[in-house]
This record gives C-alpha cells, structure tokens and sequence, in this order.
C-alpha cells in the first residue's frame, strides 16, 4: 500500500538545539498530520497542515513548533529551542482527503538531553 | 475533550485462542471511530473503521462493533494467529470541523506458536 517514510529513525540532541524532523508523505496526498507519542503514552495530535497552511493545531503544539512543506518537498516538523519534554516519537500522516484515512510513517525516536 | 480508553496494555494468547480487546470512548458529538494496528519498525495502519451506531467494521478476520450505548467498540477475533502479534490502536475522529485522530495507549498482543 501507499507508504509515508520519515527521516531520521532516531536523533539525539542537545537541549536548546534546533531539531528539524522529515517526512516524505503519500505523492497524492494533500493533507498532513503530526502526532507525538511519549513512550507509555498515547499518540497525540499536534497539528494538520493543507495547502500551505496550519488547519488545527493541539495544545500541545507549542510556540516552538512550527510545520511547513516547501514546493511539495518534506513535510517538516521543526522545534527551536527544543526541550527535555519533546524526547518522544513523532509520527507524520497524510491523507488524500479531509477526513480521509490517514497513513502513518514508522516515527522519528528524538531524544533530548 | 475527547477521549479513548484500551483498559489491556498487553494480551497474551495460543494460536487459535479467542481475542477481545476492550474499547471505550468518550466523546462530545457522534464520533468514527477505529482499529489501527502497528507491526515492529512501522507506523499503525488502518485496520477498519464504523462511523454509525450497530455499524460492524471488519477486516483480515478482526471484528468490532459500534455501541453507542455504551460507548464502546471492543476488537474481535475468533482465532489468532502468531502473525497477529503487534499494538493494535483504539482511536475515534470528530465527525464535524475537525481531522484529528485522538488514540488509545495501544494494546501490546502476543501469540504464542
């Protein structure tokens, strides 16, 4: 089936460093999701993005954050400064349609010390 | 705000057993609600969805109803197979003005050959 892949698997960085997480998503795909899943926890929402712009976002979507995806390349999940709290694993979706099914990446593991 | 809840973080079973996967949600409007299942080193798949109350979702043997009376949409199989181990996703979406997946903690099933 239709695959989404995600760049890195895993990175480790510095607290306060800038951290940019990719994701190559379903070529067709026109809406684009982040979620991030602290281990033990449920995955949770962060944000959908479509046609350039933010859709939702969660309150978990700090001022930090920010999503973009340049010229229909990566869709990118970047946080500057980074924080111990955001060591989780981020998993980046796309679907064709609003409200359509979601296809998920494998997740990027951030760890931050 | 919208919640799910899988009150087994782990299952264990035999071949052929009989699974059952409690599911419980709370939600404000009449969600669709979800099975995803997620195999080692990838990201959850749709398993199925139902998206009206008595409606059955179904695929590859897996089983769930839609209650709306008692909020609940437990998964079902009549006889698993070791190729079933994996975390399988209880999750709902808002029907109306929003495209976000809120998820369970996930269910770790296990078979033994």
């Amino acid at each position: 089936g239709p695959k989404v892949l995600q760049i890195p698997s895993h990175q480790i960085i510095d607290m306060g460093q800038m951290v940019t997480l990719n994701c190559d998503p379903v070529s067709n795909h026109l809406y684009f999701y982040w979620y991030k899943q602290i281990l033990g926890q449920q995955m949770e929402f962060l944000v959908n993005f479509y046609n350039g712009k933010v859709m939702e976002k969660s309150k978990l979507f700090k001022d930090q954050f920010s999503v973009e995806r340049p010229d229909g390349s990566y869709f990118t999940l970047k946080i500057q400064p980074t924080a111990l709290e955001d060591s989780a694993v981020y998993f980046c979706a796309s679907s064709l349609d609003w409200g359509g099914e979601q296809y998920f990446g494998p997740g990027t593991r951030l760890t931050v010390l | 705000g919208d919640s799910v809840t899988q009150t087994e973080g782990q299952v264990a079973l035999s071949e052929e057993d009989f699974l059952t996967i409690h599911c419980n949600y709370s939600a404000s409007g009449y969600p669709t609600l979800f099975w995803y299942v997620q195999y080692p080193g990838e990201g959850p798949q749709l398993l199925f969805r139902a998206s009206r109350d008595k409606e059955k979702g179904s695929s590859r043997g897996f089983e769930a109803t839609y209650d709306k009376g008692t909020t609940s949409f437990h998964l079902r199989k009549a006889s698993v197979q070791e190729s079933d181990s994996a975390v399988y996703y209880c999750a709902l979406s808002e029907t109306e003005g929003a495209d976000r997946l809120t998820f369970g903690k996930g269910t770790q099933l296990i078979i033994q050959p």
